[in-house]
């Protein structure tokens, strides 16, 4: 199985500051790689899917980059309905697998 | 708008089973891979299950292979999760999700319905 190291578990930000998360996947994934929001009490919403294609109605704000074995989520300057977890998944091969998901917080 | 709505989870003891369902609306279910996600209270994201768009393909991670069953009806717009031998480790909510239209997953969820297992 692919294991997904997302990095860091938890961060704290300002509203405007610029923020990456990172996932490292166990071997290649061939950019199957995408990355969801989701708020306290809500369903996962898919900002992302193959590394950088944005998906219909997310604010240009959020980018994806990488290749291989890394990616990154980049949130270009922090609004505050951004304030949420972030999880990252593979769906290069099966089991498809989630990182262990990213915490943002309001410093 | 695209629209899916979980249904069926509850208190069930271990070792006995349980069947949820996911009612579509708002799009043509037949086009569409679909699966079931699951996160257990205060954790992570799993995949559960993926199913093709007849239902002849089904793909399971090892966790729950062999105990769950995902299957469809795409004459009534509906996905579901068959659950036999429910381990405590099964509590979770249980989401449904649909492809896009590549089949790239989890384009889009439902609101979850929470499973409990515990005598």
């Amino acid at each position: 199985d692919i294991q997904m190291t997302q990095s860091p578990s938890f961060l704290s930000a300002s509203v405007g500051d610029r923020v990456t998360i990172n996932c490292k996947a166990s071997q290649n994934i061939n950019k199957y790689l995408n990355w969801y929001q989701q708020k306290l009490g809500e369903a996962p919403k898919r900002l992302i899917y193959n590394t950088n294609n944005l998906q219909t109605g997310i604010p240009s704000r959020f980018s994806g980059s990488g290749s291989g074995t890394d990616y990154t989520l980049t949130i270009s300057s922090l609004q505050p309905e951004d304030f949420a977890t972030y999880f990252c998944l593979q769906h290069n091969s099966f089991p498809w697998t989630f990182g262990g998901g990213t915490k943002l917080e309001l410093k | 708008e695209v629209q899916l709505v979980e249904s069926g989870g509850g208190l069930v003891q271990p070792g006995r089973s349980l069947k949820l369902s996911c009612a579509a609306s708002g799009f043509t279910f037949s086009n569409y891979y679909m699966a079931w996600v699951r996160q257990a209270p205060k954790k992570g994201l799993e995949w559960v299950a993926t199913i093709s768009t007849s239902g002849s393909r089904t793909y399971y991670p090892d966790s729950v292979k062999g105990r769950f069953t995902i299957s469809r009806d795409n004459a009534k717009s509906s996905l579901y999760l068959q659950m036999n031998s429910l381990k405590s480790e099964d509590t979770a909510t249980y989401y449904c999700a649909r492809s896009d239209r590549y089949n790239y997953p989890f384009a889009y969820w439902g609101q979850g319905t929470l499973v409990t297992v515990s005598s």
